[in-house]
C-alpha cells in the first residue's frame, strides 16, 4: 500500500499561473482533506471531503477549487497563482470524521514568482 | 472551536522522559484530544489520541486531567528521532480538524 500520494514535490508557477495539485489514496478511505502550512506556521484546511461527489469548504478556500469524482482521487487546483499561495500542500485522509487517525501524504511544496 | 494551548518550544536530552503540555479549559464533553507531530520536511503523523481516559500506546502515553481541561503527552524516552513540532488537537464529532501551532521540541544528545 502506498497510502498517500502527491504529486508533484515541488513547483514554481509564474504569478498568474494555474495548476492542479494531485492527491491519491489506495486506502478506501471516504474522508479526504487538504491542507496549507505557512513556514512556521500550524496547518490550515483548505477544502475536505466526505465522500465522493461531496466537497466542502475550509478555512481558507478563497483561490482553490477541488472536485473529488472517485474514493482515491482528490485534486487541488489552483487558478490565477498569487505570491500569497506560496506554501507547503499537504493532503490527508482518514476512515470516517476527524476524531480517526488522519494519514497525511509527504506534500507539495509550491512557490509562486 | 475549541482552543488549545501549548508552550511554542521545549527542550529534552537523548533518553529522558519528556512531558508535553497542552491546556484546553473550553473542551467540551464530545471532543477528542489527539496529538499530531511533524518532523521536519514531512506531513504531520498521528501519534496517540483519547477521550476520558489515560492512553498508551507504541509511541506514547497520553495523560488526561480529571476535569478534561489538560492533557499530557509523555514520550517515555526522547530519542534523536522525536525531535519535531508536537499538535494538541481538539476533535469533535464533526469533520475537520483545527491546527494550533504547536511545541517545538528539541532533543539534545
Amino acid at each position: 500500500n502506498a497510502g498517500v500520494t502527491q504529486t508533484p514535490k515541488f513547483r514554481i508557477l509564474k504569478i498568474g499561473q494555474s495548476m492542479t495539485l494531485q492527491c491519491a489514496q489506495d486506502m478506501n478511505h471516504n474522508y479526504m482533506y487538504w491542507y496549507r502550512q505557512d513556514p512556521g506556521m500550524g496547518l490550515k484546511l483548505i477544502y475536505y471531503s466526505v465522500g465522493a461527489g461531496i466537497t466542502d469548504k475550509g478555512e481558507v478556500p478563497n483561490g482553490y477549487n477541488v472536485s473529488r469524482s472517485t474514493t482515491e482521487d482528490f485534486p487541488l487546483r489552483l487558478e490565477l497563482a498569487a505570491p500569497s499561495q506560496t506554501s507547503v500542500y499537504f493532503c490527508a485522509t482518514t476512515l470516517d470524521r476527524a476524531y480517526y487517525e488522519q494519514y497525511f501524504g509527504p506534500g507539495t511544496r509550491l512557490t509562486v514568482t | 472551536d475549541a482552543k488549545t494551548t501549548q508552550p511554542n518550544s521545549m527542550e529534552s536530552n537523548e533518553e529522558e522522559p519528556v512531558h508535553l503540555p497542552c491546556n484546553h479549559s473550553t473542551i467540551s464533553g464530545t471532543d477528542y484530544i489527539h496529538w499530531y507531530r511533524q518532523l521536519p520536511s514531512q506531513g504531520p503523523e498521528y501519534v496517540i489520541h483519547g477521550l476520558t481516559s489515560n492512553v498508551n500506546n507504541r509511541m506514547a502515553s497520553l495523560a488526561i486531567a480529571e476535569d478534561r481541561k489538560s492533557s499530557t503527552l509523555i514520550l517515555h524516552r526522547a530519542t534523536l528521532r522525536d525531535a519535531a513540532v508536537y499538535y494538541c488537537i481538539l476533535v469533535p464529532n464533526t469533520d475537520k480538524l483545527i491546527f494550533g501551532t504547536g511545541t517545538r521540541l528539541q532533543v539534545f544528545p
